[in-house]
């Protein structure tokens, strides 16, 4: 089982700005997901990269993934309030979290 | 809403009192798990099910915790004797094995012990 550690913890931004959090993890891995999670509900699956792919689209989210610095990124363009939640990385087996980085997106 | 179902959403218990959550996954996920989350933390991992098979548990699942799947469908989650440090929010997921390994999670059930 594998770990995410998402950078940064809590970020603050205004509607319409974008929004970059990072991931790492420690070793080799086959695929890294994004979730989010709205307070107090349940996480909901955002991307998933696979470890041969560099960049993903979907919709206003961009993920990157850079297999040689075991590092991910999930860019959010044009953020709206309704983006406000935690963000999570995971990678294979999916078994541990990090802290996730809690996005406030202020009108 | 992801397929995957929890119930109660809310439990509040005395403690010493025993509880027990039930989660419908999506009825074609061979896997299930079962995570506890407190505020301001990431999930943790407590066991996962392989159909009926618990192939997994996680050291945080003390011996007041039992977890099972009998049928390899719904799965159930007691916890003996509750303590005020269970209190938290208890996530269930499902996915598929041999796929993406995305996992689909339920809303989760909030346990107070007061």
């Amino acid at each position: 089982s594998q770990q995410g550690e998402e950078d940064p913890q809590a970020l603050s931004i205004q509607e319409g700005e974008n929004a970059t959090m990072n991931c790492s993890y420690k070793t080799s891995i086959n695929n890294l997901q994004w979730y989010r999670q709205n307070s107090g509900r349940g996480l909901v699956h955002l991307i998933l990269i696979r470890s041969n792919e560099r960049e993903k689209h979907s919709g206003r989210l961009r993920v990157t993934l850079d297999t040689s610095k075991k590092s991910s990124s999930l860019l959010i363009t044009a953020s709206r309030a309704a983006d406000t939640a935690s963000y999570f990385c995971a990678t294979d087996g999916l078994i541990y979290f990090g802290r996730g980085t809690q996005l406030t997106v202020w009108p | 809403d992801t397929g995957v179902s929890q119930d109660p959403r809310h439990k509040i218990t005395k403690r010493g009192q025993n509880v027990t959550f039930r989660c419908d996954p999506i009825s074609e996920h061979n896997r299930l798990y079962w995570y506890r989350q407190t505020l301001g933390q990431g999930p943790e991992f407590l066991t996962y099910f392989q159909n009926e098979a618990q192939l997994e548990k996680s050291r945080l699942l003390s011996d007041r915790f039992s977890a099972e799947r009998p049928k390899g469908s719904f799965s159930t989650l007691e916890i003996q004797r509750t303590e005020q440090g269970d209190s938290a929010m208890y996530l269930c997921a499902s996915s598929l094995s041999g796929g993406s390994d995305t996992q689909y999670f339920g809303p989760g059930t909030r346990l107070t012990v007061l």
